[in-house]
């Protein structure tokens, strides 16, 4: 059964970058999209930003100019790193899997466990 | 950029049909997901492509699009359904959600 599990420092400083890494088991990196998905605490999820084979990215507009997402596929891992965070970037992050099949995507399946994201000095 | 709708919070009673509605400018030109998030844990997909349910989901759960209006319905609602819902589609290859909506069973 696919898994995917996020990683990374809990707490961030304002102004530094919130770097996280996915990893994923169970198959294989390269033929699906992997998202970076956030929740502020009490509110609604915002998508980040997806990548696509190595190396075909997509953010959302709100936060281009902040995130960076890559994948390694030797480690089976994707990243993400969001850049000069303040207190509103802090949320439950997830990764999730996306699939198109037919040229149409499917959703979010599997999504990690989330892992909490503090901005804080 | 796109804007997803939900209402806030709907109630239903044990047993009773519940609907969530997801408005959105030519919505029905586009394939909408819906999750379910309890508290604590993380969203679990239980419609894609508009009315699809995943393996594992049960058939309770329907969904339809149409004249920009995706709807969730909830057949036989029960108390382990209560749960926060998100409407989700693509707008050029972004991925927008909407506010969600709170599902109480009372």
């Amino acid at each position: 059964q696919v898994q995917l599990q996020e990683s990374g420092p809990r707490l961030v400083k304002p102004s530094e970058t919130l770097s996280l890494t996915c990893t994923f088991s169970g198959g294989s990196l390269s033929t699906y999209y992997w998202s970076w998905i956030r929740q502020p605490p009490g509110k609604g999820l915002e998508w980040i930003g997806d990548i696509f084979k190595s190396d075909i990215t997509t953010y959302n507009p709100s936060l281009k100019s902040r995130v960076t997402i890559s994948l390694d596929t030797s480690k089976n891992q994707f990243s993400l790193n969001l850049h000069s965070v303040t207190a509103a970037d802090t949320a439950v992050y997830y990764c999730a899997r996306d699939e198109e099949q037919l040229g149409h995507k499917r959703g979010f399946d599997p999504w990690g466990q989330g892992t909490l994201v503090t901005v804080s000095s | 950029s796109y804007v997803l709708t939900q209402p806030p919070s709907v109630s239903v009673s044990p047993g009773h049909t519940a609907s969530i509605t997801c408005s959105g400018d030519e919505l029905d030109h586009k394939y909408v997901c819906w999750y379910q998030q309890k508290p604590g844990q993380s969203p679990v997909k239980i419609i894609y492509q508009d009315s699809k349910r995943p393996s594992g989901i049960p058939e309770r759960f329907s969904g339809s699009n149409s004249r920009n209006i995706a709807t969730l319905t909830i057949s036989g609602t029960q108390a382990l359904d209560e749960a926060d819902y998100y409407c989700q589609t693509w707008d050029s290859s972004t991925v927008v959600f909407g506010g969600g909506t709170k599902l109480t069973v009372l």
